[in-house]
């Protein structure tokens, strides 16, 4: 079993839709990142949440420390949101991080 | 300015060619990654460099060759690599040291490099 587990790995939604990704984690953490990535490959980092939620745009992540999990929400979906979000963990005592496989998104207009 | 800046964007390089991949960044950040992403797949750490000295290397053959010649510029040196070497190498850069709590990663967009 992963460390970090992400669903769902594939995701279509059409246009203006709500859209909720998750992460759960098996080991205790002191930072999870967010990150999204689109074709072509750069990585921009969204959120890195170690309690609580987070609020950019029409994005939101919260994170569950008790439960291990964490969620990215994108609200008013649109197409130019279409990339692979990676949830990424830092360990209590570790200098990596240990990343999900990724949820590829696709919005449809 | 708060970019990561990776060239060349694409590479192709036969197995006996020498070549390197170059990172910058200006925004003082005092720890450097290499990262390799296979397609489909989360990206996997190869190097770290934390004030200009090499703290993790993940066991990567020693056709991969790092060098941080100042705080500003990271090199991945490239020779006699395998056709399963191609991938992205992506950069990326963090205010602190690693394994600090609050350190956001900044990435470049990566070469994609291809090995014939």
């Amino acid at each position: 079993k992963n460390e970090v587990e992400q669903s769902p790995q594939n995701l279509t939604a059409q246009e203006g839709e709500f859209i909720t990704i998750n992460c759960s984690y098996s080991v205790g953490i002191s930072a999870l990142h967010w990150l999204q990535q689109h074709p072509g490959g750069g990585i921009v980092s969204l959120f890195m949440l170690s309690s609580g939620k987070k609020k950019h745009g029409r994005l939101i992540a919260t994170i569950n420390i008790q439960e291990k999990h964490s969620s990215l929400h994108i609200t008013a979906s649109h197409p130019r949101d279409s990339a692979v979000y990676i949830c990424a963990v830092r360990g209590l005592y570790g200098n990596k991080l240990v990343f999900g496989a990724g949820t590829i998104l696709r919005v449809k207009s | 300015d708060t970019e990561v800046t990776q060239t060349p964007k694409h590479l192709v390089m036969g197995m006996t060619n020498k070549k390197s991949l170059k990172c910058e960044q200006h925004m003082g950040h005092r720890a450097m990654y290499w990262y390799k992403q296979k397609a489909k797949k989360p990206p996997e750490l190869m190097f770290v460099y934390s004030y200009e000295k090499l703290s993790i290397n993940e066991s990567v053959p020693s056709r991969f060759s790092p060098e941080c010649p100042n705080s500003s510029l990271l090199n991945l040196h490239l020779h006699a690599l395998q056709p399963e070497d191609s991938a992205l190498y992506l950069c990326a850069s963090s205010q602190t040291a690693p394994g600090l709590i609050n350190e956001k990663l900044f990435f470049g967009s990566g070469t994609q490099l291809s090995v014939l």
